[in-house]
């Protein structure tokens, strides 16, 4: 096992098209956790899930974004009808339960034009 | 709602010096606090964590330090190498098992 897998690693799309961005966990790790990151920022919480139950969202995110993990290994993250805004670096994350930290993968960087 | 301040955003130091980040957090359920190092085009990599229940934790030249009454938490590089320079990203975990808020980093420079 290599790490979390994110694909692509780069997308450019135009503003109103819809974008789906795949992860690939640690097989072993239950948890999923997607974030967004911005240029200077930390990462921003999206949400995440326990094996394929999606446990939480952030209230920041937009009816626009779903997120999907349908056998509790890889996940898929949605953005339909995208916005210049949605420029960022998609970052895809897991762990082994609650209680350990996260093993980030490298990200998906979008470019909305 | 739940916050992470982090403080410096920048930090410059001569190779062989010391370098301390600090954190702020605005939760007091917090229970995890860990560190992360992110270089150009990467994602963020885990360099040592802390839970709410150990005061300070050392591994080599990294140490973090918990304060929980005062709420902030930090990291110290000691003996710094031009190959720690990146940007450095402290975060808290505000309940059990979710979601980790992020402070919004520091990039440290160790010039040799």
């Amino acid at each position: 096992d290599t790490g979390v897998s994110q694909d692509p690693r780069h997308k450019i799309t135009k503003r109103g098209q819809n974008v789906t961005f795949r992860c690939d966990p640690i097989s072993e790790h239950n948890r999923l956790y997607w974030y967004r990151q911005t240029l200077g920022q930390g990462p921003e919480f999206l949400t995440y899930f326990q094996n394929e139950a999606q446990l939480e969202k952030s209230r920041l995110l937009s009816d626009r974004f779903s997120a999907e993990r349908p056998k509790g290994s890889f996940s898929t993250l949605e953005i339909q009808r995208t916005e210049q805004g949605d420029s960022a670096m998609y970052l895809c994350a897991s762990s082994f339960g609650g209680n350990y930290g996260y093993t980030f993968g490298s990200g998906t960087r979008l470019t909305v034009v | 709602g739940e916050n992470v301040e982090q403080h410096p955003s920048t930090l410059s130091v001569q190779e062989g010096d010391s370098a301390v980040i600090k954190c702020t957090y605005s939760d007091s359920a917090s229970n995890y606090f860990p560190w992360y190092k992110q270089e150009l085009g990467k994602g963020p990599q885990l360099i040592i964590d802390i839970r709410s229940n150990v005061g300070e934790k050392k591994d080599q030249r990294i140490a973090v330090t918990l304060n929980k009454t005062a709420k902030h938490f930090s990291l110290h590089i000691t003996e710094t190498q031009p190959e720690d320079s990146a940007v450095y990203f402290c975060a808290a975990r505000p309940n059990q098992g979710g979601k980790l808020i992020f402070g919004q980093g520091t990039e440290l420079s160790v010039k040799p």
